[in-house]
């Protein structure tokens, strides 16, 4: 059964610094790998898909890699500001998706 | 804009009666939509796969007559929660594949509904 691991759960950082989310995937026979975004209240945004052939996406200050071997995948978010407090997910994608347990992000001033 | 929309966005309800959810592919047929139902601080938890024409796939623990999936058309699926309880009170969402597509992103998401019991 594919389990989606999240680390950390919480995170609080200053505004300026550069983070790192893990998500760690036991079954490595996926088809894509996807980060979202989740607001309070509200549904989930599209942050970045990798497809299973790829090593790593990038948009702005968003880059997400891909190991398939090691089962991990990592979004680096530069330069961060209170704009991007929200739990970030990650999901990998079989014939249907499996979340991972969420990250919260806490981007203070 | 949204290609899947998911009403209503926020429901309340008493205790014991049903309450309908849709969820709609805008402009394309999904063949597959999947329901996930999301608790207070926690992860979204995929609760059934709903396929066009037949019956819904349940995971694991969810109860398939409290949760009722209709997909009768190619653009419609129905999440209906009967005799609803407190307990029920969540975060439930959507999301449809696009069978046209065979690589990038081929899941689209609802935006998903809230709903209370009372």
């Amino acid at each position: 059964k594919q389990e989606v691991t999240q680390i950390p759960a919480a995170l609080s950082v200053p505004e300026g610094e550069n983070l790192v989310l893990n998500c760690s995937f036991t079954d490595s026979a996926i088809y894509n790998l996807q980060w979202f975004r989740q607001d309070p209240g509200k549904g989930l945004t599209s942050l970045l898909l990798i497809q299973s052939s790829q090593r790593e996406q990038t948009s702005g200050r968003l880059n997400a890699s891909l190991d398939k071997s090691s089962g991990r995948s990592t979004l680096y978010i530069a330069a961060s500001q209170p704009g991007d407090s929200a739990t970030y997910l990650c999901a990998v994608i079989l014939d249907k998706l499996i979340f991972g347990t969420g990250t919260r992000l806490q981007v203070f001033p | 804009g949204a290609v899947v929309s998911q009403h209503p966005s926020r429901v309340i309800c008493k205790s014991g009666t049903s309450v309908k959810i849709e969820c709609r592919s805008l402009d394309f047929q999904a063949t597959t939509m999947f329901w996930y139902r999301q608790f207070p601080k926690q992860s979204l938890m995929l609760m059934a796969t709903s396929n066009e024409g037949s019956k819904a796939t349940y995971e694991q623990g969810v109860e398939k007559d409290k949760f009722l999936i209709n997909h009768a058309s190619l653009t419609l699926s129905t999440l209906t929660v009967t005799s609803a309880h407190p307990e029920d009170s969540s975060f439930y969402i959507c999301s449809a594949r696009d069978p046209r597509k065979h690589s990038g992103n081929t899941i689209y998401f609802g935006e998903g509904s809230w709903l209370t019991v009372v």
